[in-house]
């Protein structure tokens, strides 16, 4: 069966450290794969999605980058974070026209 | 935007009542989703309705797309104290070749016990 992992669960990070995000699938070949943010009490925000290996599109412009070394691999990250990074981060698969899978997030707070 | 809208923001109702959650979007779409969140969790699936479709059924849930107005609406009969979070709904548009769902606020259910 199809399973996602998503770590950490929750993160505290200074201001202007780095952040990297990781997220795997199981069970599946050539998933399309996103990157979306939840402020508190929000909907969510996409963020990046891919359609396959290095193939990577943003949806909004950010201090955040993604990529995805392997097919069944997405990482978030960051060279210097902000206050206005905090968030709740979900990473989510799906097939063509299909409902999504969600990993089940990680909460990262930028002192 | 292309982010749905749901109606209303926040619903309490007692348990046994149903609660009707709407939503309204922009473009043409594809399909739309109605996604059920715990507080703190991610999000699960809970039905999924084509273009073509008008109406869909799963369990308790009632699904209804109405495409000339733009607006879909989720029925939850016979609530549970465990049906308590956050619905939200999201749509893919007509355009989109990834499958890129873009969701609304969320209405968030409390049912008393």
């Amino acid at each position: 069966s199809q399973t996602i992992h998503q770590w950490p669960a929750t993160l505290v990070q200074p201001v202007g450290s780095p952040l990297s995000l990781e997220c795997t699938v199981e069970g599946t070949s050539n998933p399309n794969l996103y990157w979306y943010r939840q402020a508190a009490g929000r909907g969510l925000q996409l963020l990046f999605y891919s359609v396959g290996i290095g193939q990577i599109s943003s949806e909004v412009p950010q201090n955040l980058s993604a990529s995805r070394p392997q097919d069944r691999q997405f990482i978030l990250s960051s060279k210097k974070l902000l206050l206005s990074d905090s968030g709740f981060y979900l990473c989510a698969w799906s097939v063509p026209t299909g409902s999504y899978t969600f990993g089940s997030g990680t909460r990262l707070t930028v002192v | 935007s292309q982010q749905g809208e749901e109606d209303p923001q926040a619903l309490s109702i007692q348990e046994g009542e149903n609660a009707t959650m709407n939503c309204s979007y922009k473009t043409s779409i594809n399909n739309l989703q109605w996604y059920r969140q715990n507080s703190g969790r991610g999000l699960v699936h809970l039905i999924l309705i084509r273009s073509n479709e008008r109406e869909k059924h799963s369990g308790r849930l009632r699904v209804t797309l109405d495409t000339s107005k733009k607006s879909s609406s989720l029925l939850i009969t016979a609530s549970r104290a465990a049906d308590t979070a956050s619905y939200f709904c999201a749509t893919a548009p007509f355009r989109t070749g990834a499958n890129n769902l873009f969701f609304g606020t969320g209405t968030r259910l409390t049912v008393i016990p």
